[in-house]
């Protein structure tokens, strides 16, 4: 079946500081990859995604390069804000058939960052 | 653009019970795709309905049960409730199945006491 792993949280950042989250996934199939956000009390945002191999997606200073070697979508920010402060979530869409798809999601990564 | 609108934000009810949740999707967009998140299990898809028809299903009992208006508005039930039937559940629009990106409303908190 198809699955998504990502770093357990939560992570604890200085403002300015670099940001990765680990992401790695298993599809059958050829997967689209997503990033989603979860500010506190809000749904979910898309962030950012990537729908083949190196495909990089990129919004809002936030980086993902979609890595079919390595089964990996890591999440990078160059410089963190309290603004980012969320939960971040790490999702794969496939076909299941019929043209049917769904999300499968990692268990998500609460950031923290501190000013 | 308005957003996925979800009613009602808050919902608490009692075990045994049933409840409706509603679900307006983006304007144009026909597929609706319903998730329940829990602290334990994280995000898990629940249905999906385009054309008023349920495309795709998760892993759930017949207790949850959803349908799709000529609208697009969509509903979900969950009928004799459970305390682990308590979660945020999100509905999400996209433009048809088949179209991967999918926006998310801001969902309903129910509780279960």
């Amino acid at each position: 079946g198809n699955s998504v792993t990502q770093m357990e949280g939560p992570v604890t950042l200085s403002e300015e500081a670099f940001l990765t989250i680990n992401c790695t996934y298993t599809a059958t199939g050829y997967p689209s990859l997503f990033w989603y956000v979860q500010y506190p009390g809000e749904g979910l945002q898309l962030l950012l995604k990537a729908t083949k191999a190196d495909d990089k997606g990129s919004n809002k200073g936030f980086e993902a390069t979609y890595r079919k070697e390595t089964t990996s979508f890591h999440l990078e920010k160059g410089s963190v804000q309290v603004s980012d402060s969320a939960v971040y979530f790490c999702a794969l869409s496939v076909n299941s058939g019929g043209s049917n798809y769904k999300l499968t999601f990692g268990k998500g990564t609460l950031l923290t960052v501190n000013p | 653009k308005a957003g996925v609108t979800q009613t009602p934000r808050y919902l608490i009810k009692t075990r045994g019970q049933q409840v409706t949740l509603s679900c307006s999707p983006i304007s144009g967009h026909r597929s609706v795709s319903w998730y329940q998140q829990t602290p334990g299990q994280g995000l898990q898809f629940l249905f999906e309905y385009f054309s008023e028809t349920q495309r795709n299903k998760g892993n759930f009992p017949g207790r949850f049960s959803g349908r799709q208006f000529s609208n697009s508005r969509s509903e979900m039930n969950v009928s004799t409730l459970e305390l682990g039937d308590s979660a945020l559940y999100l509905c999400a629009s996209s433009r048809a199945v088949g179209v991967k990106e999918q926006y998310f409303g801001p969902g309903t908190r129910l509780t279960v006491t």
